[in-house]
């Protein structure tokens, strides 16, 4: 168990709607990262934060904003749900090397 | 840009029948390749770090070994509890900057039938 716990982890909600997702971590790590995962395209970096304050973009960062106020929580918010972001979007924090990760957030933008 | 492909997409076999998965990477410094196992609607649950061409890691069933250009994850005699997606990833050493970012291939679905 890395610690790791994701809020909410299931949510419908409805298009121009903002959406924010959160990440807890008890274990004081400095790295936190937000993935979201889709058929045929895997796991993609959002956004990612190497300390409280210091955040910065990933991949697939459009349409999504990050704050990280305390070591142990990151906020992922959709300021605006489209359909497009209707994933599964997952937590993660970095050991020595590797990752490990939340359960997930399943979200659906109707 | 670095980059993983995972073959096949999907790969069942009968109980006991051994068999690999393959990742093919490109990056630009390896810093470590990962493999994780997923299982439905769970988060990724972290396997094996590979770090340079001829390591190999082990446990149970399973034993990933890593070239300059790809890395295969060997699954010996399995069983149907091996069912789940396997991912790899690649961290690539980019100046002291990569802030231990992982790329992520698309995963290999494995079925394992008794």
């Amino acid at each position: 168990d890395a610690g790791i716990t994701q809020s909410p982890r299931h949510k419908v909600t409805e298009t121009g709607t903002p959406v924010t997702l959160r990440c807890h971590q008890t274990e004081n790590h400095r790295y936190m990262y937000w993935y979201r995962q889709d058929p045929g395209h895997g796991l993609r970096l959002i956004h990612y934060s190497y300390g409280v304050k210091d955040t910065d973009k990933g991949e697939v960062s459009d349409g999504y904003s990050v704050s990280r106020s305390k070591t142990e929580d990151f906020l992922l918010t959709l300021e605006s749900a489209t359909s497009s972001q209707t994933s599964v979007y997952f937590c993660a924090i970095k050991g020595w090397g590797e990752l490990f990760f939340g359960e997930g957030s399943r979200l659906t933008v109707l | 840009e670095d980059q993983v492909t995972q073959s096949p997409e999907a790969l069942r076999l009968q109980e006991g029948e051994s068999s690999s998965l393959n990742c093919s990477y490109t990056v630009s410094g390896l810093r470590g390749l990962f493999w994780y196992r997923q299982d439905p609607g769970k988060g990724p649950e972290f396997l094996f770090t590979l770090y340079s061409a001829g390591e190999e890691k082990e446990k149970e069933r399973l034993k990933a070994t890593l070239t300059k250009k790809e890395s295969f994850l060997h699954i010996t005699a399995p069983k149907p509890e091996d069912s789940a997606t396997y991912l790899c990833a690649v961290g690539a050493n980019a100046g002291g900057t990569s802030y231990g970012k992982l790329t992520f291939g698309q995963g290999t679905i494995l079925t394992v039938h008794p």
